[in-house]
């Protein structure tokens, strides 16, 4: 049981840099969504999407994109780093319906920009 | 006042105590409450799930929703060191229409840091 699975799980970027935060699930779930964690803080949603095609943004969106072009995947792209984005970030689906506030995470991705 | 206020210890008890944790939200529009249990350097695993007010118990886990107050809180009975963990309430948030319904989106406490001492 896969469930929602993020690559790499560790990562140190220089200012500057890009990178792709990746993100798949196996439930067929229509509803996926990135958060960050920030030591200390709760988990902060940076972009959502209700299905394939579909994304919209979150409460911290700024410096990030998505694209959603399949049920399984929604990868997490970091443009231009910044060490304002260290962090840890955490990708996750749920199902349609009432059931929708039930997500399910996935172990994270651990970022350091330098 | 954030929506969601959650106090982030860290608490430290005797393995075996009682342990009660606790949120406070300031939106009441909104009805579905969740605990979710994060392992040091894991992702977030749902604990429990409530709708609306009320008790809900899982085994050594009771979830309460007290609407009048505004108050969310988890006990645990008999803790044990495997309870080590921060835990972190979240609440339904606010809904956006665009797609013909609400997106899911939680709105989460910033996490109690919980240890249970052998």
């Amino acid at each position: 049981n896969a469930g929602v699975t993020q690559t790499p799980k560790f990562r140190i970027l220089k200012i500057g840099q890009s990178m792709t935060l990746q993100c798949t699930q196996d439930m067929n779930h229509n509803y996926m969504y990135w958060y960050r964690q920030d030591p200390g803080m709760g988990l902060k949603l940076i972009y959502y999407s209700v299905g394939a095609g579909i994304t919209d943004k979150g409460e911290v969106p700024n410096g990030y994109n998505v694209s959603r072009s399949t049920t399984e995947d929604f990868p997490l792209r970091l443009e231009l780093a910044a060490p304002s984005q260290t962090s840890v970030y955490f990708c996750a689906s749920s199902p349609p319906g009432v059931a929708k506030n039930i997500q399910y995470f996935g172990a994270g991705t651990r970022l350091s920009v330098l | 006042q954030k929506e969601v206020e959650q106090d982030p210890g860290p608490l430290s008890v005797p393995e075996g105590a009682i342990v009660s944790l606790n949120c406070t939200y300031s939106n009441s529009a909104f009805q579905y409450f969740m605990w979710y249990r994060q392992y040091s350097r894991k992702g977030p695993e749902l604990l429990m799930y409530t709708y609306s007010s009320g008790n809900k118990e899982d085994g050594r886990f009771t979830a309460q929703v007290d609407k009048s107050s505004k108050y969310i809180s988890l006990f645990i009975r008999d803790s044990q060191p495997s309870d080590s963990a921060t835990y972190l309430c979240a609440k339904d948030g606010q809904r956006k229409k665009n797609y013909g319904g609400s997106q899911g989106n939680l709105i989460f406490g910033k996490g109690t840091k919980l240890s249970v001492k052998p």
